[in-house]
């Protein structure tokens, strides 16, 4: 799977949008970006993944270049819960995963 | 979305001891589950594929001697730390994926502790 790039840490105002990049230029063509976060000490909760397209869900929206270099996770407004270690993957399957150190985000009241 | 169950949450065992950690598919079949483990403030990494009816596959590094994966029906994956050690210590996750493009369910994890 291809390897990804996320800054390490990022803060946000508590109901202001959380907008989270991530660098995937060597993404093969048939590998789908995903998301992922986790809450200390629990197992990572899916977000949201797409392949080419924009994809928005309840969660959070996804935007995805159209070179499908990069792409930036948008949490739309912000929550103290919000806080959490963010991680974008690249990954054919969708299943078999590989973690970077993702981007720890801080919601600030 | 689907859910996958771990237990127990956590385990304190002592050095020398086995520990038996439990995933389950509560409402799918997964022919393929998954084991991470978390050392603390580190990302997870992947250990093995546990597949359903067969052997597992273990990511390199990993012994599968200590780390025994068995995975005997389409809900149940289980890993046991043999010989366990302080060392092992670390928060241990499984997932369930389903077809290709769709997203991994993971459990909420197992944090153990030898001492």
């Amino acid at each position: 799977d291809a390897k990804t790039t996320q800054p390490p840490s990022m803060d946000c105002a508590e109901g202001r949008a959380a907008n989270l990049p991530c660098n995937h230029s060597t993404i093969s063509g048939n590998e789908y970006v995903y998301w992922y976060r986790q809450i200390h000490s629990q197992g990572p909760q899916y977000i949201i993944h797409g392949l080419k397209n924009n994809e928005t869900n309840e969660m959070a929206s996804l935007i995805i270049t159209e070179d499908r270099k990069s792409s930036t996770l948008i949490l739309p407004h912000a929550t103290l819960r919000d806080t959490a270690v963010y991680y974008c993957i690249v990954s054919v399957s969708g299943s078999r995963l590989t973690f970077g150190e993702g981007t720890q985000l801080t919601v600030n009241p | 979305g689907a859910v996958v169950s771990q237990h127990p949450s956590w385990v304190i065992c002592k050095s020398g001891t086995s520990v038996k950690i439990e995933c389950r598919s509560l409402d799918f079949q997964a022919t393929t589950m998954f084991w991470y483990r978390q050392f603390p403030k580190q990302s997870l990494m992947l250990m093995a594929t546990s597949n359903e009816g067969s052997k597992a596959t273990y990511e390199q590094g990993v012994e599968k001697d200590k780390f025994l994966i068995n995975h005997a029906s389409l809900t149940l994956s289980t890993l046991t730390v043999t010989s366990a050690h302080p060392e092992d210590s670390s928060f241990y996750i499984c997932s369930a994926g389903g077809p290709i493009g769709t997203e991994a369910f993971f459990g909420q994890g197992t944090r153990l502790t030898v001492v």
